[in-house]
């Protein structure tokens, strides 16, 4: 068990640009979440899924966010048209089933300049 | 939604000194979770408590779900124990989401 990974740990965009970050959670846990933290903040709810099913995703701060995860196993999340607002943090987390604790990634720090 | 209030909002300690942090929260919860995030933005779980006491080392936790609050205790700190400590919860119906605290940002000085 390699815990949950996410690639890459810093990104440095141009406004504008699409970004695409991946996340490897733990093997075994069917469920998988998104949530961004910006500075000062404590992390903010974004998306999940059930091995491949998106089962919330209301919360994505808008048309320009989107996340996948084809074959229930990694997912990924999207940013198209990307905006200084966007210069945050991007967590994952993985978890067994809808009970017991979270795991949390690293990060990925996102830049836009 | 859900509220989640940590006190306080900054703490600084002398080394070796103990302390309590505190989270409210507004609604029933099936789900409470204590994290440490480090310098470099990993959240690292401390406890998973969503009610009861449970320690580890130095540190416990308390969990009294039907008064909608728990204490993290942190004895004999130490320089490592700097970093923001979140308090998270979760709802049943909620489409099974963490909602998250304000943190309380710990820094203990040597």
């Amino acid at each position: 068990d390699t815990g949950v990974s996410q690639n890459p740990r810093h990104k440095i965009t141009k406004r504008g640009q699409n970004v695409t970050f991946r996340c490897d959670p733990i093997s075994e846990h069917n469920r998988l979440y998104w949530y961004r933290q910006t500075l000062g903040q404590g992390p903010e709810f974004l998306t999940y899924f059930q091995n491949e099913a998106q089962l919330e995703k209301s919360r994505l701060l808008s048309d320009r966010f989107s996340a996948e995860r084809p074959k229930g196993s990694f997912s990924t999340l999207e940013i198209q048209r990307t905006e200084q607002g966007d210069s945050a943090m991007y967590l994952c987390a993985s978890r067994d089933g809808g009970w017991g604790g979270y795991t949390f990634g690293s990060g990925t720090r996102l830049t836009v300049v | 939604g859900i509220q989640v209030e940590q006190s306080p909002p900054d703490l600084i300690l002398q080394e070796g000194a103990n302390s309590t942090l505190r989270c409210n929260f507004s609604d029933s919860v099936n789900n409470l979770q204590w994290f440490h995030q480090n310098p470099w933005g990993q959240l690292i779980n401390l406890f998973y408590i969503p009610s009861g006491t449970k320690q580890n080392g130095r540190l416990s936790a308390t969990t009294v779900a039907t008064e909608r609050y728990s204490l993290l205790y942190i004895s004999s700190s130490q320089t490592t124990d700097s970093g923001v400590y979140f308090c998270a919860v979760e709802r049943g119906n909620a489409g099974n989401m963490l909602t998250f605290g304000g943190g309380t940002r710990l820094m203990v000085k040597p």
